[in-house]
């Protein structure tokens, strides 16, 4: 079974400039969640979407932030304009349903330098 | 709300040595609780997890973790250290009253001496 995939792995930027992450959970999987993990902490929930329906975006910045998963399938955050504090590793996880289970499964992360 | 804490950001063991990583939650509701490992540039695996039932838990690669109500605590132990061991290890609290959201801690360092 394939696991989460995220790209791109590594990402440089400058302050004020946008990205753009991209995520695809593991097949069948109706949660995909959006974590952000800062050097030092724990991650941290930014979205949870259920197939393509928002479940809570309580701590997503939404002056800059974004995300959607248009299909239910594949995912992407996107961050315009990027400041230094954006600067962390950007995880995607799935889950099959997380009204059924609470098992989450972890991308590699996508690390992002903003300089 | 929940959280979770940590105690010792880097712990630091021989090989074959106790290991002890220590996992403290506050939970308004009885807790799911988890502890995930983190290599080098690769996300997180799930070692073990506590929903209900037996209050010890065992998992993979041979560590396990003992539920305590009383101390609100969640240690995870390992009786003989290898040097894969040596990684980031993260406690975490699911709330399912809130879509099972977790709630992690910022972390242990898990270095292990030859």
């Amino acid at each position: 079974e394939a696991g989460v995939a995220q790209s791109p792995r590594y990402k440089i930027i400058e302050k004020r400039q946008s990205v753009a992450f991209w995520c695809n959970p593991i097949s069948g999987h109706a949660t995909l969640y959006w974590y952000q993990q800062i050097l030092g902490q724990g991650p941290k929930l930014l979205i949870q979407f259920q197939n393509n329906g928002v479940v809570d975006d309580s701590q997503l910045p939404k002056d800059r932030f974004s995300a959607e998963r248009l299909k239910g399938v594949d995912s992407t955050l996107k961050i315009q304009p990027a400041k230094l504090e954006d600067s962390a590793v950007y995880l995607c996880a799935s889950s099959l349903d997380y009204r059924m289970t609470n098992e989450q499964y972890f991308g590699p992360g996508t690390r992002l330098t903003v300089t | 709300a929940q959280s979770v804490t940590q105690l010792g950001s880097h712990v630091s063991v021989s090989e074959g040595a106790l290991v002890l990583l220590r996992c403290n939650y506050s939970s308004s509701v009885p807790p799911y609780l988890f502890w995930y490992v983190q290599y080098p540039n690769q996300g997180l695996q799930l070692l073990l997890k506590y929903t209900t039932g037996a209050t010890l838990v065992k998992g993979i690669n041979g560590f396990e973790a003992e539920f305590k109500k009383s101390e609100t605590s969640f240690h995870l132990t390992k009786p003989s250290a290898h040097m894969s061991d040596a990684a980031e290890y993260f406690c975490a609290v699911s709330d399912y009253s809130q879509f099972n959201k977790f709630y992690f801690g910022s972390g242990t360092k898990l270095n292990v001496k030859p």
